[in-house]
């Protein structure tokens, strides 16, 4: 079975600062990977996703993330956080094999200092 | 831009009553999914449907849940008879490719008394 590690539960970063956020995944072939953010009392709105291809993705709002294969992780980044970045982040993958369903991570809260 | 609308935002209910929720997925979108995601913890999948039949259900998705997708328009998860572990936001979904490329609406939060 398909499954989503995220092992940050809470991460604070400085407004300003860059923020990496830790995803591995488990699944035997090449999955669709994703991220998504929640903001509070929000619902979940797709950063970016991984389907094949360059293992670079860029996402909205100035996030990327990078496909890794020998690591079985899809790191989300971003150079430079901003205030309204605080929220929480999932990560997910989905494959044919499970029916296309989406099996989401824990969540990584991010908090922003000012 | 296209989105998953649902109502209700909230629902109160006392347990042991009957509650649905409704979605509207985007019009061109074939695949339809519920999602729910208890306080504090991770979005669980509940169920999927495609093509007028349910393509796949968890555990969590027992006898007490139902979907439906009545008119061409909405798609309605039922729960029979309401538990207070049901107490959770649930959030519909609809994809137009089924490759895990979700589109969510904003959720219904579901609280049990």
């Amino acid at each position: 079975a398909q499954s989503v590690t995220q092992p940050d539960i809470h991460i604070t970063v400085s407004e300003g600062a860059s923020l990496e956020l830790r995803c591995n995944y488990s699944y035997g072939a090449t999955p669709y990977l994703f991220w998504y953010v929640q903001s509070p009392g929000q619902g979940l709105q797709l950063l970016l996703k991984y389907f094949s291809g360059d293992t670079l993705v860029q996402g909205i709002k100035g996030f990327e993330a990078e496909f890794k294969r020998s690591q079985s992780s899809f790191n989300l980044r971003k150079p430079s956080v901003h205030w309204s970045d605080a929220a929480e982040y999932f990560c997910a993958v989905a494959s044919k094999a499970a029916g296309n369903k989406l099996t989401f991570g824990g969540g990584t809260r991010v908090l922003v200092k000012p | 831009e296209p989105e998953v609308t649902q109502t209700p935002s909230h629902q109160v209910t006392q347990m042991g009553q009957e509650v649905i929720l409704r979605c509207v997925p985007i019009s061109n979108h074939l695949y339809f999914y519920w999602y729910r995601q208890i306080l504090g913890q991770k979005v669980e999948f509940l169920v999927s449907f495609y093509n007028n039949e349910i393509s796949e259900k968890s555990e969590i998705f027992d006898d007490q849940f139902s979907v439906e997708r009545p008119d061409g328009s909405n798609f309605t998860l039922k729960i029979r008879s309401t538990k207070l572990e049901d107490s959770a936001m649930y959030f519909c979904a609809s994809s137009a490719l089924g490759t895990g490329e979700l589109f969510f609406g904003e959720g219904s939060r579901l609280t049990v008394l």
